[in-house]
């Protein structure tokens, strides 16, 4: 079957650096996406791997294995408009290239 | 620039009445998704078309849910006999491309609250 796990809630400083855990299950794995959502907002595109390694995008970074089925996303010299829920989709070829999205981690910036 | 755009963005209901929901991809997209999303959750995938062709339904959804995209471009999202089960956010989301890497934009959303 599929599954995405991710950690519910998770506390980190301002100005620190935060790595936010995903890990999967999926028979036809073709990327993986991370998303950013405010409280009441839509998602907005982060980043997306495919291939093994670390992607990094100015303050953002992620990573993936495919062989662990795992991916992370790193935020450095956080500020308090990161507080927000970090959501983890992978897409499924065995699915019609849908979007498979786990449930949020919820990060909150403490100053 | 014209993102997705969807309408409207608050539907307050009574159990049984029938809602309707419009949502406006970016005009060169040709994947339009709906998702709905309750609180702490991630996006649940209801259905999904490929210009005018609806590719996709989730055996999750009932057949109270009904959508159209007559013409390619906006498409509808019926929800008929509301239930209180039936409140929460509902998302829309377009891309371009076919299998490839394609990342979905998101519209606003509508929070819908059945009473």
């Amino acid at each position: 079957g599929q599954n995405i796990d991710q950690p519910t809630e998770m506390t980190a400083t301002e100005g620190a650096i935060v790595q936010i855990n995903c890990t999967y299950q999926t028979s036809g794995f073709n990327g993986l996406f991370w998303y950013q959502q405010h409280a009441g907002e839509a998602p907005t595109f982060l980043s997306y791997n495919v291939l093994d390694g670390l992607e990094e995008k100015g303050r953002f970074s992620s990573f993936l294995s495919r062989s662990k089925g795992y991916s992370y996303l790193l935020l450095k010299e956080l500020q308090m408009k990161d507080s927000a829920s970090y959501l983890c989709a992978v897409r499924d070829r065995h699915s019609n290239y849908q979007l498979i999205w786990g449930a949020g981690t919820k990060l909150i910036i403490k100053p | 620039d014209t993102g997705v755009s969807q309408n409207p963005r608050h539907k307050i209901t009574k159990r049984g009445q029938n809602v309707t929901f419009r949502c406006d991809p970016i005009s060169e997209h040709n994947r339009l998704y709906w998702y709905r999303q309750t609180l702490g959750q991630g996006p649940e995938f209801l259905t999904y078309f490929q210009n005018e062709a609806q590719l996709e339904k989730s055996r999750l959804l009932s057949d109270r849910f009904s959508a159209e995209r007559p013409k390619g471009s906006f498409s509808t999202l019926e929800i008929q006999r509301t239930e209180q089960g039936d409140s929460a956010m509902y998302l829309c989301a377009s891309s371009w491309g076919v299998g490839a890497y394609n990342e979905q934009f998101f519209g606003p959303g509508t929070r819908l609250t059945v009473l």
